[in-house]
């Protein structure tokens, strides 16, 4: 019964550089949450994820941050050419189809650090 | 938008002491989720909340959504050293699958 992966745990990168962060959902799960959360501050929503389908990316910013769901493997969260101000724990948190209650179950976090 | 106010936003009591922490919105949720997060960790779900004035019990803790769903509070009795956490209120609008809104986290400390 593996709960919500993600890897890696913590990331550091150079400005200019990318980072990739993935995300296994629970089993039998096919929505994937992306959100962000700053120091000391509440989750905040970035994207909604079915297999192969962005389903809601309001709260992504609109350029440097892409997210996938492939049809086989994990989902990815890629931010090309991060900057400082991208230092934060990035969380993927999974659901089930057709959950009536909306709950979603969290992954561990990847912890990214800009240099 | 929706927006989720928490409140206190930090709080420190003694160890088997009592505790109530707010979650408030102007906005109508369908559900309401509480979680906890402890440090290097993701958050984790203690319980969800789907009706107006409805009550749910874990153990020592006691969440209440209210009437109009449009706020929720948490209540521990007797709190313990492991209640230590960061809580975290979080709102859906829509039934089913759909991005969540979190509050803005309480940070509880309980001092042994």
């Amino acid at each position: 019964n593996a709960g919500v992966m993600q890897n890696p745990r913590h990331l550091v990168r150079r400005r200019g550089q990318e980072a990739r962060l993935r995300c296994s959902p629970m089993k039998g799960h096919s929505h994937v949450y992306w959100y962000r959360q700053l120091p000391e501050e509440g989750l905040k929503f970035m994207v909604y994820l079915q297999k192969e389908n962005i389903i809601d990316e309001s709260g992504m910013p609109k350029e440097r941050f892409s997210a996938e769901f492939p049809k086989e493997g994990p989902s990815i969260l890629r931010i090309q050419q991060v900057v400082r101000g991208d230092s934060a724990a990035y969380f993927c948190a999974s659901s089930p189809e057709g959950t009536t209650y909306n709950e979603q179950f969290f992954g561990p976090g990847t912890r990214l650090t800009v240099l | 938008t929706q927006l989720l106010e928490q409140s206190p936003q930090f709080l420190s009591i003694q160890e088997g002491e009592n505790l109530t922490v707010y979650c408030n919105s102007s906005s109508v949720f369908s559900s309401l989720q509480w979680y906890r997060q402890e440090p290097g960790e993701g958050p984790v779900l203690l319980v969800t909340v789907v009706t107006g004035g409805e009550v749910k019990k874990l153990k020592r803790l006691t969440f209440q959504f209210g009437d109009a769903r449009k706020d929720s509070s948490l209540h521990i009795t007797a709190a313990q050293p492991g209640d230590t956490g960061l809580y975290l209120c979080a709102g859906g609008v829509y039934f089913g699958n759909e991005k969540l809104t979190f509050g803005t986290g309480t940070r509880l400390t309980i001092i042994p």
